[in-house]
């Protein structure tokens, strides 16, 4: 089992609709947590981070963790094709990096016109 | 202000050469990290530097090594390539050592022929 994983995809929406990204992990001794945004042909752009449990909302994204069931969400809301791009959960033990910053492998996101 | 550069861009090297990649950070950031990106094992840390020390270090073969100039510059050598070593590395610079604050550059797209 990987330490952390996430919804395949690739997932395709129209354009306003909410989209629902999800990563699950092994490591209790996670806590800090963040979503890149990964545009094709470039590196990760950091969207949002949280530390331990509850939901954090930056306009139209919000996450969420959930400690106690392993499991991280990123919820866009009115999503814009401009959202179109690979979304990739990572977590860690320590906010200098940690002993173990992990990433999930990532899903692509289409938002149709 | 300039984002993150890394050079050079793309580069192919036979099996059994070493190569040198360089990432220069954003004007203040002490903080440099690597990474490896592949499509079989997606975003892997590789080790992060602040301030010239090495502080964590990622499940990395130690043919994969790195420092850090008093400039903040950093180089990554992999020595003895294998074929299993091509894959996009990705440097990021951060102002402190907090993983949050990281800014990835575009990358080098390594090929091991």
């Amino acid at each position: 089992q990987k330490e952390v994983e996430q919804d395949p995809g690739p997932l395709s929406v129209p354009e306003g609709a909410i989209v629902s990204l999800n990563c699950t992990y092994s490591n209790s001794a996670f806590q800090y947590f963040m979503w890149y945004r990964q545009y094709s042909r470039k590196g990760p752009e950091l969207l949002m981070y949280t530390y331990s449990s509850g939901n954090k909302e930056d306009g139209r994204f919000t996450a969420q963790v959930d400690k106690s069931s392993k499991y991280i969400s990123l919820f866009i809301r009115d999503s814009q094709p401009s959202d179109s791009a690979t979304y990739l959960c990572a977590m860690t033990d320590a906010d200098n990096y940690g002993q173990n910053f992990v990433f999930g492998p990532g899903t692509r996101l289409s938002v149709l016109p | 202000k300039a984002g993150v550069t890394q050079t050079p861009r793309y580069l192919i090297k036979t099996r059994g050469q070493q190569v040198t990649l360089s990432c220069s950070p954003i004007s203040g950031h002490r903080s440099v990290s690597w990474y490896q990106q592949t499509p079989g094992q997606g975003l892997q840390f590789l080790f992060e530097y602040f301030s010239e020390t090495q502080r964590n270090k990622g499940n990395f073969p130690g043919r994969f090594s790195g420092r850090q100039f008093s400039n903040s510059r950093s180089e990554m050598n992999v020595s003895t390539l294998e074929l299993g070593d091509s894959a996009l590395y990705l440097c990021a610079s951060a102002r402190t050592g907090s993983v949050y604050g990281q800014y990835f550059g575009p990358g080098t797209r390594l090929t091991v022929t």
